[in-house]
């Protein structure tokens, strides 16, 4: 029963092209989604995160975009960088006292060629 | 200003022994967790600790798993007598503050392989 549905396991863009990587959730219990991006042999290491009260949060050239009615969200990266080439999580908590306990989709590696 | 170190990085073992997979926080965070990232899939929660507290242990299997954050030291994943389906990657993660924190600052892993 997967909960966070990241349905591209792969994709590759031009450099100074847009990104965009999408995530949909199923739990309406879902209050808060992040971005993590992972380079081989490394952690996961944080990005840019929305709370569910907003549409949008931008972070210089990372956005990410909800849909809450779709339960719908996604990251647009622009232009794109080769250095951007990682696998993306998308991960939801719920609100309160457990948001510490984060579901993660399987990811998308993101290739941008120079 | 280290992160979240983890080690070994790698740790290989046979059916039926024993795996130790250590976790020292980042700097100032009292608040360690462990998740688990099988082959394919995204990573899931097992456990949430605090100096000597399990605060949350409801991602963890039930046999075999345990984890401590002794006072003193680095967080411990045990898994006693390892079978094939427990090959993965376990990621610690820290936090400074607890629920509420919502960014975790992710190790870079410890990869199982049981032959």
């Amino acid at each position: 029963d997967q909960q966070v549905k990241q349905n591209s396991p792969s994709l590759s863009v031009q450099e100074g092209r847009i990104s965009i990587l999408n995530c949909d959730y199923t739990n309406s219990m879902f209050d808060y989604f992040l971005w993590y991006k992972k380079y081989p042999a490394e952690g996961p290491t944080f990005l840019i995160s929305i709370s569910s009260i907003k549409d949008k949060n931008e972070d210089g050239r990372f956005t990410v975009f909800l849909n809450k009615s779709a339960k719908h969200l996604s990251l647009h990266i622009v232009p794109s960088q080769p250095g951007d080439s990682a696998v993306y999580f998308c991960a939801a908590s719920p609100s309160g006292g457990s948001n510490y306990k984060l579901t993660f989709g399987k990811g998308t590696l993101l290739t941008v060629n120079p | 200003n280290a992160g979240v170190m983890q080690n070994p990085r790698h740790l290989v073992r046979r059916r039926g022994q024993e795996a130790r997979l250590r976790c020292s926080p980042m700097k100032g965070h009292s608040h360690v967790y462990w998740y688990r990232q099988l082959p394919e899939e995204g990573l899931k929660f097992m456990v949430y600790l605090q100096k000597e507290n399990i605060i949350d242990e409801s991602g963890m299997p039930k046999e075999r798993f345990s984890a401590e954050f002794p006072k003193e030291g680095p967080s411990i994943l045990r898994i006693q007598q390892v079978v094939r389906g427990d090959s993965a990657a376990y990621f610690c993660a820290s936090s400074q503050k607890g629920p509420g924190a919502n960014v975790l600052t992710f190790g870079a892993g410890s990869r199982l392989t049981v032959l």
